[in-house]
C-alpha cells in the first residue's frame, strides 16, 4: 500500500530533550516536506527536500533540522525542544515539487 | 511574499444547499491545490488546478481557478453530511503556502 508513515504518532517530552520524528514514504517520491499545524494558523511549512541531500527552509524553520540521506526517509529533528514547538506535525511527499502531496498521519507533540 | 486567504473560515449549512468557499492569493502562483481534512485525521488531496480557467469536479465538489483575479473557488452542490470537514487551499511560489482552512459543518 502506497503510504507516508510517521513515528511516533504521539510524543510528550520536556524542554531541551532532543527528539527525532521519522518520516518514510514507499512511493519513490522525490519531494518531501514537513509542516506544523496549529489552531487558527493552518499549516505552515517547516522544511522541504527536492531530492536526496537537497533540503531547504520553509516558512518556519527555526528550532528544527532535517536530513535527506535516502530518498524514502526525511526525519525531523528538534535539537532542544521548547513549549512553543508543541504542535501537530505532518510529513508529506510528492513525485515532483509541483505535484499534489500525500500526507502522513501526523505526530502530536507536547513539550512541557 | 505569497499570502493565501480563505473565506469563510467557518461555515454551517443545511443539507441540500449549495455554497462556495473562496481562496484568494496575493502573487502569481503556478498552481492551486485543494485539500480536505476530517477531524483528527490527515490531509487528503482533492484537486490540483494548473491554469487559468481550469475547472475540476469530483462528486458534489467543483473547483475552479481564475489566475487573473488570483482567485480559486470550491463549490459544494447539494451538500450532504459526509462533506463536513475542513477544506484547505494552497498556492505556491518557491514555497507552498496554505490558507487557514474553512471548517464546514453540514447540518442534517
Amino acid at each position: 500500500e502506497a503510504q507516508v508513515t510517521q513515528n511516533p504518532r504521539y510524543l510528550i517530552t520536556v524542554t531541551g530533550k532532543k527528539l527525532t520524528v521519522t518520516c518514510s514514504q514507499n512511493m519513490n517520491h522525490e519531494y518531501m516536506s514537513w509542516y506544523r499545524q496549529d489552531p487558527g494558523l493552518g499549516l505552515r511549512q517547516i522544511y522541504y527536500s527536492m531530492n536526496v541531500e537537497v533540503t531547504d527552509k520553509g516558512d518556519v524553520p527555526e528550532g528544527y533540522k532535517v536530513s535527506r540521506k535516502e530518498k524514502r526517509n526525511f526525519p525531523l529533528i528538534l535539537e532542544s525542544p521548547s513549549p512553543n514547538q508543541t504542535s501537530l506535525y505532518f510529513c508529506a511527499s510528492s513525485y515532483g515539487w509541483q505535484e499534489t502531496q500525500y500526507f502522513g498521519p501526523g505526530t502530536r507533540l507536547l513539550v512541557l | 511574499e505569497l499570502k493565501v486567504e480563505q473565506n469563510p473560515l467557518f461555515l454551517s449549512m443545511q443539507e441540500g444547499k449549495n455554497y462556495t468557499i473562496y481562496c484568494n492569493y496575493s502573487t502569481t502562483s503556478d498552481r492551486l491545490y485543494w485539500y480536505r481534512q476530517d477531524p483528527g485525521k490527515s490531509l487528503e488531496s482533492l484537486f490540483v488546478l494548473l491554469s487559468n480557467g481550469a475547472v475540476k469536479q469530483e462528486g458534489r465538489l467543483m473547483a475552479s481557478l481564475d489566475t487573473k483575479a488570483r482567485l480559486s473557488t470550491l463549490h459544494i452542490t447539494a451538500a450532504v453530511h459526509d462533506l463536513s470537514a475542513t477544506y484547505f487551499c494552497a498556492a505556491r511560489d518557491d514555497k507552498i503556502i496554505f490558507g487557514k482552512g474553512t471548517r464546514l459543518h453540514i447540518l442534517p
